[in-house]
């Protein structure tokens, strides 16, 4: 199993400029978790979505972001316009909600520098 | 609140020697799960052990045992003779389960520092 994959691992781009941060989660999983990580506020949560449905937006920072999952496999979070104050790694994770004993699976992460 | 407390923002330890990272968790569910996570400074998050709140032993997973003491809520993770390797940030994490909302809350984290 490849494991999530997350894609780009680093991106650089400046204020204002739109930016989409892409996850593929493990086949089979039913959940998805996007994780904002900096070392001021740590990991948190955005959001996160159950069979391809978002079930709490309610870490999502504001209007700026926003994410999707079209499909089982696929899942993007974008931010439009950029700032400065978005520069963090971003985490896709995804589980299988039934497994109770099952931790998250991480990807390696976006690190993400707004300029 | 905070529904994570990880107390000690870092830890040193003597390789070989066991060392312990505290977690207490706050929650009025009965029906919960606690996680410890390790990320080393490539960045990836591993997952490293699971104890439900049902589970009335303890969890061991290799050198990795969680120490849990439900009517304290605490949730502490004891690592048994370390290794250099084992020097990263450590994080605790609860879930709790309301429907089909299985989200996980991350702990600050602790720095674990093994001196050879």
């Amino acid at each position: 199993d490849a494991g999530v994959i997350q894609s780009p691992r680093h991106e650089v781009t400046e204020m204002g400029q739109e930016v989409t941060l892409r996850c593929k989660p493990i086949s089979g999983h039913n959940s998805l978790f996007w994780y904002r990580q900096t070392m001021m506020r740590g990991l948190e949560l955005l959001i996160y979505f159950n069979n391809n449905v978002p079930i709490d937006d309610s870490g999502m920072p504001e209007d700026r972001f926003s994410a999707k999952m079209p499909n089982a496999s696929f899942s993007t979070l974008k931010i439009q316009p950029s700032e400065p104050r978005d520069s963090a790694v971003y985490f896709c994770a995804s589980s299988f909600s039934r497994a109770d004993n099952y931790g998250y699976t991480f990807g390696s992460g976006t690190r993400l520098t707004v300029v | 609140a905070q529904k994570i407390t990880q107390t000690q923002p870092g830890m040193f330890v003597q390789e070989k020697e066991a060392v312990t990272l505290d977690c207490t968790y706050d929650t009025s569910d009965q029906s919960y799960g606690l996680f410890w996570y390790k990320q080393p400074s490539s960045g990836e998050m591993i997952f490293l052990i699971y104890q439900g709140s049902y589970d009335e032993q303890n969890a061991t997973e290799g050198r990795y045992s969680l120490n849990f003491q439900k009517a304290r809520k605490s949730a502490n993770l004891v690592i048994s003779a370390s290794q250099l390797g084992d020097s990263a940030m450590y994080f605790c994490a609860m879930r709790e389960s309301h429907g089909s909302n299985y989200k996980l809350t991350f702990g600050k984290g602790t720095l674990l520092t093994v001196n050879p």
